[in-house]
């Protein structure tokens, strides 16, 4: 299958402080790409979905100018959580479509767990 | 409601056995019907797609009543490395993204 990297994998860091995760489709080009959010023991929750070239689409709740998303490329996709506060630790997951792949497939990232101190 | 709803369990069954998985989706929109694996602190991985008309992979079969909204995960003579969390993950016709159950649990002891 195709392959996503996500970069970093962890992260640490204090109160206040704007963190960045990169999401790359390494053997594809991806138009679209999907950013969610898993607390411990609960479901993937879509954030936005990011379209290459114009501005992501984000799901009811979650704050477009807390969590700032950028998909330059078709092959990259980057989301800031800004002013990152501990509610915010998380385990961040992006996932991208490989249109020439089986319908609706989405090849997700390793993810990136982010805490907050 | 959930649009998708899972029992979580955890299910704990010994090496060998037969398990089986349930889901429901509130969405008759529902177009495409998925199961994923998921590990403990890893990113989901496709399982396998399922189909109308069930679908078998070795040792997994799955399936979907889109009349009750049903869908189904069988395995046979589990393995301890099936132990995973089992997501039932459903897109909505129209739609790009994907809704994602909370999850069962398989637990498969030796």
């Amino acid at each position: 299958g195709a392959v996503v990297s996500q970069h970093p994998s962890r992260v640490i860091c204090k109160s206040g402080t704007s963190v960045k995760i990169e999401c790359r489709s390494l053997d594809f080009q991806a138009t679209t790409m999907f950013w969610y959010r898993q607390f411990p023991k609960q479901s993937l929750m879509l954030m936005a979905t990011s379209n290459e070239g114009s501005k992501a689409t984000y799901e009811q709740g979650v704050e477009k100018d807390k969590f700032l998303i950028n998909h330059a490329s078709l092959t990259l996709s980057t989301l800031t959580v800004t002013s990152a506060h501990p509610e915010d630790s998380s385990f961040y997951i992006c996932s991208a479509r490989d249109f020439t792949a089986r319908e609706n497939e989405q090849f997700f990232g390793p993810g990136t767990r982010l805490t907050v101190l | 409601r959930k649009e998708v709803e899972q029992d979580p369990g955890p299910f704990n069954v010994p090496e060998g056995a037969t398990v089986a998985f349930n889901c429901t989706y509130s969405n008759s929109a529902s177009q495409s019907f998925f199961w994923y694996r998921q590990d403990c602190r890893k990113e989901p991985k496709l399982l396998m797609s399922v189909y109308s008309s069930g679908n078998e992979d070795g040792r997994f079969t799955a399936q979907l009543n889109r009349a009750s909204q049903y869908i189904s995960l069988l395995i046979r003579d589990s393995k301890l490395s099936d132990s995973a969390t089992y997501l039932c993950v459903v897109n909505i016709s129209g739609f790009q993204k994907l809704v994602f159950g909370t999850g069962t649990r398989l637990l498969v002891s030796p």
